[in-house]
Formats: C-alpha cells, structure tokens, sequence
C-alpha cells in the first residue's frame, strides 16, 4: 500500500464548476501536509499548507482530518488555468524542519470552457 | 538566476554508463532533497541533505545511487552501472529550514535521464 494514496483521476469539469480532491495517508506519525501543484513537464510548486482547522486561500480550501488521515482539497469556480496535475504531500517532520516529504501519485484535473 | 539550478536539463546515457546529475540550491538553503518522478507517478524521495550531511537516504534505491553535497550548496547525484529502470525525471528541491514555521520547499525544472 501506498504511503500516500491519491485517485488519479482525469477530473474533467466545465469553467465555473467546484471540484474536490481526497487523500489519504497511512503513517499516523505524519506533522505536515500540503497541496503541491505541478503543470505538465513542470516543476511541482507549493500550493498551500493543510492546518487541522482547515485553510483557505482565495478560491481554495484546504481540510485535514487527523483521526481519518485524510486531507482534502476544494476548488471554487475552476478556471481554465487551473488544469494541472495536484499533489497530496505528507511530512513526518513538524513546523521549519521541512524533512522529508512523500508525495501521492497525484490527481490530474482538466477544466474545459 | 534565484531559483534552483539543475544541470544538465537532458541526459542520454547507455545502459552501464555512470552519470552525474549537478543541483544547485537557492542562495541560503540549508536543506536539499533529490527526488525521481517516472511518467504518471508523484516524486520519489531519494536523500535529503540537511548542510554536508545527509540525514535521510532512505529513499536510495541501491547502492548503485550516491549523492553528496561537500560543502554545503551545491549537490551531485551519482548512478553508477545504469539501467533503464533508471530512466526518470530526477528533481532536487531546496528549503530554508528555520524551525520557526512552514518553510516551502522549491524544486528545480528537473533533469530527465534516459538509458538506452
């Protein structure tokens, strides 16, 4: 099994739709959590952090649920440029020391006008 | 450039050739990592480097893999005898670790290796 389990879709929605995203982890030792966007034949890049109170920014949310292992990533109103692959990321290590992360296999979403 | 520099962008090696693979880390980083990322997969974690020293190699497939990072900056991967199982786009990453709080990792633009 996976440390870190992603379906990787294709997700294809219209402009304008809200779509979700779930993960889920295995190592209950993990401390940090993240949401990784990588465009095709790109570099991945932070997206945001996942708090155990949620986060938002802007037209995305993030939830983590510790006692599931589970962590969520919501999209409001898709735009076109939002088509990208994104990653779930999971870290043993707390806070600054980044460590280790281990990546999920990632969840394309294609978003179509 | 104050991104993180992979070099070279493209290899192509024959099977049983040693290549090295060179990262350059934004100015200041104290933490790197090399990662592999083959077609539809999410990165591997390879090593992670925490100054000279590494402080995870958990992630080195065999002992064919090497990385080192002697003072401090720059880092080169090393694959000795490939394979074309080795075949990837290999990724380092670099971050600035001051235990105060969510430190963003950044990668590079990775460099893909084929062996034929």
């Amino acid at each position: 099994r996976k440390e870190v389990e992603q379906d990787p879709g294709p997700f294809n929605v219209p402009e304008g739709a809200t779509v979700a995203f779930n993960c889920t982890y295995s190592n209950s030792a993990s401390q940090s959590f993240f949401w990784y966007r990588q465009d095709c034949r790109k570099e991945p890049k932070l997206l945001m952090s996942v708090y155990s109170s949620g986060n938002e920014d802007g037209r995305f949310t993030a939830q983590l649920n510790r006692a599931s292992q589970y962590i969520s990533l919501l999209i409001r109103d898709s735009k076109l440029s939002d088509s990208a692959t994104y990653l779930c990321v999971v870290s043993p290590i707390r806070g600054g020391n980044t460590g280790k992360l281990i990546f999920g296999q990632g969840t394309t979403l294609q978003v179509k006008p | 450039g104050a991104g993180v520099s992979q070099t070279p962008s493209n290899k192509v090696t024959e099977k049983g050739k040693y290549v090295e693979l060179r990262c350059d880390p934004i100015s200041g980083h104290t933490a790197l990592y090399w990662y592999r990322q083959s077609l539809g997969q999410g990165p591997e974690f390879l090593i992670y480097f925490q100054g000279t020293g590494a402080a995870d190699d958990s992630g080195l497939p065999n002992d064919r893999f090497f990385a080192v990072r002697p003072e401090g900056s720059v880092s080169t991967l090393k694959i000795q005898r490939t394979e074309r199982g080795d075949s990837a786009v290999y990724l380092c990453a670099s971050s600035l670790n001051t235990g105060t709080g969510r430190t963003e990792a950044f990668f590079g633009q990775g460099t893909r290796l084929t062996v034929v």
